[in-house]
């Protein structure tokens, strides 16, 4: 059982815009920044997102975060075949003094 | 560009001892925390331990506290996993992970290694 909960899976179809969203706890989310991670298929994590919105050079705008409360959410616009993959959240926890990640979201590009 | 090549794993029964090292390259190695992070066949990430940039801080999940000792070596730019009293839930591929920021305490992995998968059996 993850400390942050996503839902198992998420899908879209080409072109559409889809969001995934990241349930945590007022020691984690609630007060520290949100990373988000992409997985594809036999490779390793990439990051997204960090910092609750900012993306890091060459991640396209089409990938967006933004935190409210104890909540996050990834948004992906303009869906495409390639970002079929696993995605992940992630935050320092402050009652665990650790990094804790979400259990993933499979997100399927019908 | 960062280049992170984790070594080590193997096959190892339940109860023993295993060290796994991560060679950094392309960045200067004494700036930034380093953090392993695993994943176990079929499941989702799991955060193992962070090194702080200068060694001073050490933070670990509570599923390996008190087994395993996250280290580094500025002078070889290589981060240390020294693993032992292993159990069989401790399969997984680890990675190795440079963090974001530079001298900072406790940021996000940012680059990853490619990982070495580490089996627990008798």
């Amino acid at each position: 059982q993850s400390v942050l909960t996503q839902p198992p899976s998420a899908s879209g179809t080409p072109g559409q815009r889809v969001t995934m969203s990241c349930s945590g706890s007022s020691s984690n989310i609630g007060s520290n920044a949100v990373n988000w991670y992409q997985q594809l298929p036999g490779t390793a994590p990439k990051l997204l997102i960090y910092g609750n919105n900012q993306r890091p050079s060459g991640v396209p705008d089409r990938f967006s975060g933004s935190k409210s409360g104890a909540s996050a959410s990834l948004a992906i616009s303009g869906l495409q075949s390639e970002d079929e993959a696993d995605y992940y959240c992630a935050t320092w926890d402050d009652s665990l003094n650790g990094w804790v990640f979400g259990g993933g979201t499979k997100l399927t590009v019908l | 560009q960062v280049q992170l090549v984790e070594s080590g794993g193997g096959v190892v029964q339940p109860g023993r001892s295993l060290r796994l090292s991560c060679a950094a390259s392309g960045f200067t190695f004494s700036n930034f925390g380093m953090h392993w992070v695993r994943q176990a066949p079929g499941k989702g990430l799991e955060w193992v331990a962070i090194i702080s940039y200068d060694g001073s801080n050490n933070y670990y999940a509570d599923s390996v506290k008190g087994r395993f000792t996250i280290s580094r070596d500025d002078s070889k730019n290589t981060l240390y996993l020294q693993m032992n009293s292993l159990r069989v839930e401790d399969t997984a591929v680890y990675y190795c992970a440079k963090a974001l920021i530079r001298r900072a305490s406790n940021n996000p992995p940012v680059d990853w290694g490619q990982g070495t998968l580490v089996t627990v059996s008798s």
